[in-house]
């Protein structure tokens, strides 16, 4: 079955220090892998995306993601957390279907906290 | 330029009713998917709209059901409300890229 595993309900980090949000993911073929953040009372907000090429993807408000194939991981990653990064982070995966259309299996989500 | 929007902010209804929820995409996006997603739980797929089809379904009974318009709005309708049913509907749009594009949902209750 195709799945998104975020092992981490909550994340605390002191603001300044880098952060790391944990995504591991089960599909076949070739993942298409997404970030999304979602603040209390409103959608999801779009943060980066991985579809092919460089592993490092580096996205909205300084964040960056790695995918490592071997490890089915695409952990998020910022070099210096502020407070008002603190928010809920999706990860979600597209199935390869052939087009870039196609539903998104998203993970639990992860709490980031990040104190001053 | 006009984001994904989503009508109306709040609903609350009662079990047995019907409701409709509504969208309007991104200008420039032909597609349309609906998610719902519950208190603490991330987002599952119910369905995806393209060219006034529907293109996709997820693992949703069929008291779920939707409609896309030629200007490519959507709309979600549920029947026969149960309780399990109240969430948070968001709705995507997007096009020829990979990431969709959300709403700030709807939050239904079913009392």
């Amino acid at each position: 079955a195709q799945s998104v595993a975020q092992p981490e309900d909550q994340v605390n980090v002191a603001e300044g220090n880098p952060l790391t949000v944990k995504c591991t993911y089960s599909v076949s073929g070739n993942p298409y892998l997404f970030w999304y953040v979602q603040y209390p009372n409103r959608g999801l907000q779009f943060l980066l995306k991985y579809i092919t090429g460089d592993n490092l993807v580096k996205g909205s408000y300084g964040f960056e993601a790695e995918f490592n194939k071997s490890q089915t991981s695409f952990h998020l990653k910022k070099p210096s957390a502020l407070v008002s990064d603190s928010a809920l982070y999706f990860c979600a995966v597209r199935p390869d279907y052939g087009g870039s259309q196609g539903n998104l299996i998203f993970g639990k989500g992860t709490k980031l906290s990040v104190k001053p | 330029d006009a984001g994904v929007t989503q009508s109306p902010t709040h609903l609350i209804k009662t079990r047995g009713q019907q409701v409709t929820l509504r969208c309007s995409p991104k200008s420039g996006h032909d597609t349309v998917s609906w998610y719902q997603q519950a208190l603490g739980q991330g987002p599952q797929f119910i369905f995806q709209y393209y060219e006034e089809e529907e293109r996709q379904r997820g693992n949703f009974p069929d008291r779920f059901s939707g409609h896309q318009f030629p200007n490519y709005s959507s709309e979600l309708n549920v029947n026969a409300l149960l309780l399990g049913d109240s969430a948070l509907y968001l709705c995507a749009s997007s096009s020829t890229s990979y990431e969709q594009y959300f709403g700030p949902g709807t939050r239904l209750t079913v009392t």
